[in-house]
């Protein structure tokens, strides 16, 4: 499966909300969404379109439409500047990420 | 606490071979898939490959298959990736990640700080 399809970037000022989509998902898989600071690991922000891992913000909340995901950052703070990616199963025992949004704070 | 450590990166020139290792620790490793993700410079994360939690079984990326292999050692609660035949284009931050659930929902829970390869000549 060929990566999913996300925005290249997006912005927002502090304390607003911004959305990055991420379309041609498969119907039966749930997205997962990953936040990345450059030289640092990938976290697990959203797994199964929609659950937060403990520890992680209330401000990220995911969602799902036909075949397209779409991360919620609510209430924008500087720390969320980052690059942000969706994951899902690709069929065939494949996964496939997104290409990956980079969020600026303005 | 879980963790999860990648060594084995470093230059290689065109052509040669190197073998990635990650070693884990904090949790039942015998009880996880495991997958190999990527990162070339100024680009995004790119999936590789899966490994069942029992060896019985792997995936790959279609741009890796016949190149690659994944393998682990669960005596040794390590992960391997074994990249053949490396181009330029395979330079990159090489990380491994912890698999929680099963598909199609499970998600990539945790993962390493990655190793970087670099192939040049």
């Amino acid at each position: 499966q060929s990566a999913l399809t996300q925005p290249a970037s997006v912005s927002g000022s502090p304390e607003q909300s911004i959305t990055i989509s991420c379309t041609g998902t498969n119907s039966y898989s749930l997205v997962s969404w990953f936040q990345h600071h450059p030289g640092k690991a990938p976290k697990l922000i959203i797994s199964e379109g929609s659950k937060r891992p403990s520890g992680v913000s209330s401000r990220f909340s995911g969602s799902k439409s036909g075949n397209t995901a779409s991360l919620t950052i609510s209430g924008l703070q500087a720390e969320d500047e980052a690059d942000y990616y969706c994951f899902s199963y690709g069929g065939s025992a494949t996964w496939v990420f997104g290409k990956g949004t980079k969020v600026t704070v303005l | 606490q879980v963790q999860m450590v990648e060594s084995g990166g470093g230059v290689v020139q065109p052509g040669r071979s190197l073998r990635l290792s990650c070693e884990a620790s904090g949790f039942t490793f015998s009880g996880h898939g495991m997958h190999w993700v990527r990162q070339a410079p100024g680009k995004g994360l790119e999936w590789l490959a899966v490994i069942w939690y029992d060896g019985s079984k792997e995936s790959y990326a279609d741009f890796v298959k016949g190149r690659f292999t994944i393998s682990r050692d669960n005596s040794k609660n390590t992960l391997y990736l074994q990249m053949n035949s490396l181009r330029v284009e395979d330079t990159a931050v090489y990380f491994c990640a912890r698999f929680l659930g099963g598909d199609p929902t499970g998600t990539l829970d945790y993962w390493g700080q990655g190793t970087l390869v670099t192939v040049s000549s």
